[in-house]
């Protein structure tokens, strides 16, 4: 039974430049989520997806997008990166119920330089 | 605003003894907590969760509680051992159509031989 997925585990972008990240949620899963962690700190909420739709957005800035195909993989893209988008990009894959648990895939470490 | 945070930021203990990891949340309507381990590099880790309606669950070696007259959680880790050295976070489930997760900044755990 296969965890949450995502790639790549590591990237480096310099300034301006535009990243894509993916996550393919655990089999059975419809809803994904995409947190932010600065280093030190907790994860921030940025999107989440339900059924290919986006049921949330944190405070993120518009350069910040997202979206989640038919089979459920999702992706992160961040455009006209900044310095201060270096962080750990973490997918959560949402298990349908009554309070809907959330688990965690190991993260993609993105550095801006 | 909401916020859910951390008395301490690190702990120390001895190997075989037990710990004990407190947060504070804000959001008097919060239902849904969850406690989640978080190892250098890897991405949060489900410990265990609570239901509003409890103030007591029990898992293997650990066990949450939660004290909804004064807005408090702790994590207890019986006979903690070296491979509990983590950061550890809670985290409040906002709840509503979007299920973001709002965290504390986390506190470190670190278990002394």
């Amino acid at each position: 039974d296969a965890g949450v997925t995502q790639s790549p585990t590591h990237l480096i972008k310099t300034r301006g430049q535009h990243v894509t990240l993916r996550c393919s949620p655990i089999s059975g899963h419809k809803s994904v989520s995409w947190y932010q962690q600065v280093l030190g700190q907790g994860p921030q909420f940025i999107f989440q997806y339900y059924e290919k739709e986006e049921r949330g957005r944190g405070n993120f800035p518009d350069r910040f997008s997202a979206r989640q195909f038919p089979n459920y993989s999702s992706e992160l893209n961040v455009n006209a990166l900044l310095l201060g988008d270096s962080a750990l990009y973490l997918c959560a894959s949402i298990r349908q119920g009554t309070y809907n648990e959330q688990f965690f895939g190991p993260g993609t470490r993105l550095t801006v330089l | 605003g909401e916020s859910v945070g951390l008395h301490l930021p690190t702990l120390s203990v001895q190997e075989g003894d037990n710990s004990i990891i407190n947060c504070a949340y804000s959001n008097s309507a919060s239902d849904y907590f969850i406690w989640y381990k978080q190892e250098s590099g890897k991405g949060p880790q489900f410990i265990i969760d609570i239901r509003s309606n409890m103030d007591k669950r029990q898992g293997q070696r650990v066990t949450v509680l939660l004290n909804k007259t004064v807005k408090h959680l702790s994590l207890q880790i019986a006979a903690t051992q070296p491979g509990d050295s983590a950061v550890y976070f809670c985290a409040d489930r906002s709840g509503g159509a979007t299920n973001k997760l709002i965290f504390g900044t986390g506190t470190l755990l670190a278990v002394q031989p």
